[in-house]
Parts: structure tokens; C-alpha cells; sequence
């Protein structure tokens, strides 16, 4: 099992443009989070998913955007690339959500936006 | 306000001290989690805990619910070692994270 993958692994955008960071898990798990890791911060939940075609909102989903259109993948968008949006993102899964469930993560993606 | 607050943030050792983390929260919780990131940025997960103490290998996890403070114990420290060791607890229906705190331990 490859567990929880990204891509890519580093990026650097300019200001204004688009791409989309993949993600990806093997574990047949129902849910599935998006995290951005800022210097000197906790990880912060973007986004997160309970199920294929199923999203909601987490801490900081201001510009970006998610779908879930099969259960294992994951992508997020990221619109009009800021440099506030200069991060790395962590995708994670679950195979339920609440206090005593293991999130197994993947590597990450370190984003720049210039 | 962080829900979760960890120290120190940076900690020094010299190979085979004795190292401890603490983790302190401000929310009532179930469980409690110890992550680790290696210095290539993956996260694994350590411990989950809601009681006690918890022993894997030379790390040792304990937790005190009413006093809402955890503990992550590294006993004779290795260079392996190195990392960013995060707490993590589920409230609000999020999973909130501490800031991590950075060991480096040196030969």
C-alpha cells in the first residue's frame, strides 16, 4: 500500500495563478483532509470530505476549492494564487473522524507564490 | 487563542539525555495524539492516548485529563531523533494542532 500520495512535491507560482495539488490514498478511507502548515503555526484545516461527493469547509478555506469525486482521490484548487497562499499542504485520511481516529498523511507539497 | 500549546518550541540535546515535551490544552477532550514530522516534512502518528501512560520502544506518552497537560518522554536520546513532535486534539469537530516543538540531538 502506498498510503496517502501528493503531487507535486514543490511549486512555485506567480501571483494570480492557478493549479491544482493532487491527492490520492489507497486505504479505502471515507475521509479525507486538506492542511496548510505555516512557520511557526499548527497544521490549519482547509478542507476536509466525509465521502465521495461529499465536502464541507474547515478553518481557512478562503481561495481554494476541493471535489471528491471517488474515494480515493482528493484534489485542491487553488484560484488566483496569493502570496499569503506560500505553504505547505498536508492531505490526510481517515477511516472515521472523531477524537480517537488515526489521520495518516502524506509527504506534502511545498507551495511558493511570487 | 490556541486551543493547543506546546514547549518548548525548540529543544537542543546531546545524544542519550533524557528529553521531554509538554502539551498543554484548553478544551475538554477524549484523546489526545503525538505526532512526529521527520525533516523531510512527513507525519506519523506517535500515541493516541485518553489515560495514562503509554510505552513504544524508547518513547513514552502520558497523559493527565483533569490537569489537561501530556507529556512525550524520549529516554536515552538518539540524532534519529530529530524532528518536530506535535499534539493534536479532536474538539469542535476538528482535529486542532499544537506548533510543534523542534528536537535536535547531537552526537
Amino acid at each position: 500500500n502506498a498510503g496517502v500520495t501528493q503531487t507535486p512535491k514543490f511549486r512555485i507560482l506567480k501571483i494570480g495563478q492557478s493549479m491544482t495539488l493532487q491527492c490520492t490514498q489507497d486505504m479505502n478511507h471515507n475521509y479525507m483532509y486538506w492542511y496548510r502548515q505555516d512557520p511557526g503555526m499548527g497544521l490549519k484545516l482547509i478542507y476536509y470530505s466525509v465521502g465521495a461527493g461529499i465536502t464541507d469547509k474547515g478553518e481557512v478555506p478562503n481561495g481554494y476549492n476541493v471535489s471528491r469525486s471517488t474515494t480515493e482521490d482528493f484534489p485542491l484548487r487553488l484560484e488566483l494564487a496569493a502570496p499569503s497562499q506560500t505553504s505547505v499542504y498536508f492531505c490526510a485520511s481517515s477511516s472515521s473522524r472523531g477524537s480517537y481516529n488515526e489521520q495518516f498523511f502524506g509527504p506534502g507539497t511545498r507551495l511558493t507564490v511570487l | 487563542k490556541n486551543e493547543v500549546e506546546q514547549s518548548p518550541q525548540n529543544l537542543t540535546a546531546q545524544e542519550g539525555e533524557f528529553i521531554t515535551i509538554n502539551c498543554s490544552y484548553s478544551v475538554g477532550i477524549s484523546a489526545l495524539h503525538w505526532l512526529q514530522q521527520h525533516p523531510g516534512g512527513g507525519i506519523v502518528s506517535l500515541f493516541m492516548l485518553s489515560s495514562g501512560k503509554k510505552k513504544h520502544g524508547r518513547l513514552i506518552a502520558t497523559i493527565n485529563i483533569q490537569e489537561k497537560h501530556s507529556s512525550l518522554h524520549i529516554t536515552a536520546s538518539h540524532p534519529r531523533d530529530s524532528a518536530v513532535y506535535i499534539c493534536a486534539v479532536f474538539f469542535n469537530n476538528d482535529m486542532r494542532f499544537g506548533a510543534g516543538t523542534r528536537l535536535t540531538v547531537k552526537p
